[in-house]
């Protein structure tokens, strides 16, 4: 659904510490889900992604986990640095299908 | 490489006024994509095309339209202005043999309608 009002969810996280990220899906038939980074003033930009048939993968200093039973896609972001500091969204999209429909984001803010 | 080029970056426009938002990529990418991101807001798709000469709608088209006459273009035309309107609109671009989910997006056109 939609995020509520003008306020993202926002995660506060020490530099040097891991960042989990959440997301929930509705779409049962998805087949890939994607995380995108997007940083202020910019578009959105492709961290990792993972299959269906999956539920770990793991890429530089990132960690995407899967839970199909829940429904449930985190981001585990290892020793967080002040240039992780984004709004994170999540993204799914179903095999033979062209589009990608996006979560709602989650902000990340690295506190130095 | 430039990647995906959006233009103009800012834009304001009165009530009723009409403009495109120009896209390209250099690429080879099929497939192009618009968004428009609201203030807080995750990315709605407005239309979409997976080649030259087709186009289809996505989740909001209302006030909007699309063409695709070449690969490399994919311009976002709006009609009759209006408030809401007022947005952040991205274009983004992908090809199914990387991943149609693996987006390319390109900077951003901030738009107010006033």
């Amino acid at each position: 659904g939609e995020s509520v009002g003008l306020h993202l969810p926002t995660l506060s996280v020490q530099e040097g510490d891991n960042s989990i990220i959440n997301c929930a899906y509705s779409n049962s038939a998805s087949d890939y889900f994607i995380w995108y980074k997007q940083e202020s003033g910019k578009g959105p930009q492709f961290i990792i992604d993972i299959r269906s048939n999956m539920d770990k993968r793991q890429g530089q200093r990132v960690t995407v986990l899967l839970n199909k039973t829940v429904k449930h896609l985190s981001l585990q972001i290892a020793a967080t640095q002040p240039g992780d500091s984004a709004v994170y969204f999540c993204a799914e999209n179903s095999a033979g299908y062209q589009k990608v429909t996006f979560g709602t984001g989650t902000k990340l803010q690295v506190i130095p | 490489n430039a990647g995906v080029t959006q233009t103009p970056k800012f834009r304001i426009l009165k009530i009723g006024q009409s403009m495109t938002l120009q896209c390209a990529q250099d690429m080879n990418h099929n497939y192009m994509y618009w968004y428009r991101q609201d203030p807080g807001m995750g990315l709605k798709l407005i239309y979409y095309s997976v080649g030259a000469g087709i186009t289809d709608k996505g989740e909001v088209p209302n006030g909007y339209n699309v063409s695709r006459s070449t690969t490399e273009d994919f311009p976002l035309r709006l009609e009759l202005a209006a408030p809401s309107q007022t947005s952040v609109y991205f274009c983004a671009s992908s090809y199914p043999g990387t991943g149609v989910e693996k987006l390319f997006f390109g900077s951003g056109t901030q738009l107010s309608v006033l």
